[in-house]
């Protein structure tokens, strides 16, 4: 079992321009949960969806931010127009029967905004 | 939503030393209290949990404590080495919020040899 993927690793985007981040789950899992990390901050929840619907984007900005699992292929968080302060590192994590059980967690997309 | 606090934010202890992170968390409701760990610039890994219905656990040099009452939980990890530095997540899960955990800020550990 592969683990948790993540791509790209590193993202470098000017600002106004539009990030993709993708993130495939472990074999068998349904579950996919989107977090932030700031340095020297907690990872901050941002999405959960199951294949092909949100079930929680509390965490989520309402403007520029979305996020899909569709029925085939990984689950994309997609940040349009770009800002520095979206800057951060963006984990994905996976689960097989929901959140409250262990996450794994992929090694994360660095996203860099000049 | 819950809200989760961690102390310290940095912790430095000689190997072999004991080391303990605290945890509260607002919630009462939150049944489910995991624990991550983040070497630098990897990814978080689970290391140990609890659940509510359990005031202690242990799996070797790590234990978990929860106390209900006061809403807090704690890491004891013994005899640290070098390879235990990292960073440290506490988190809580709470039905008030789809069970989705919310992790503390994290605690820097560094282990000297």
């Amino acid at each position: 079992n592969a683990g948790v993927m993540q791509n790209p690793r590193h993202l470098v985007r000017r600002r106004g321009q539009e990030a993709r981040l993708r993130c495939s789950p472990m074999k068998g899992h349904s579950h996919v949960y989107w977090y932030r990390q700031l340095p020297e901050e907690g990872l901050k929840f941002m999405v959960y969806l199951q294949k092909e619907n949100i079930i929680d984007e509390s965490g989520m900005p309402k403007e520029r931010f979305s996020a899909e699992f569709p029925k085939e292929g990984p689950s994309i968080l997609r940040i349009q127009q770009v800002v520095r302060g979206d800057s951060a590192a963006y984990f994905c994590a996976s689960s097989p029967r929901g959140p409250n059980e262990k996450l794994f967690f992929g090694s994360g997309t660095q996203l860099s905004v000049l | 939503g819950e809200n989760v606090e961690q102390h310290p934010s940095t912790l430095s202890v000689q190997e072999g030393d004991s080391a303990v992170i605290k945890c509260t968390y607002s919630d009462s409701a939150s049944n489910y209290f995991p624990w991550y760990k983040q070497e630098l610039g990897k990814r978080p890994q689970l290391i140990i949990d609890i659940r509510s219905n359990v005031g202690e656990k242990k799996d070797q040099r790590i234990a978990v404590t929860l106390n209900k009452t006061a809403k807090h939980f704690s890491l004891h990890i013994t005899e640290t080495q070098p390879e235990d530095s990292a960073v440290y997540f506490c988190a809580a899960s709470t039905p008030g919020g789809s069970y989705i955990p919310t992790f503390g800020r994290g605690t820097s550990l560094i282990v000297h040899p």
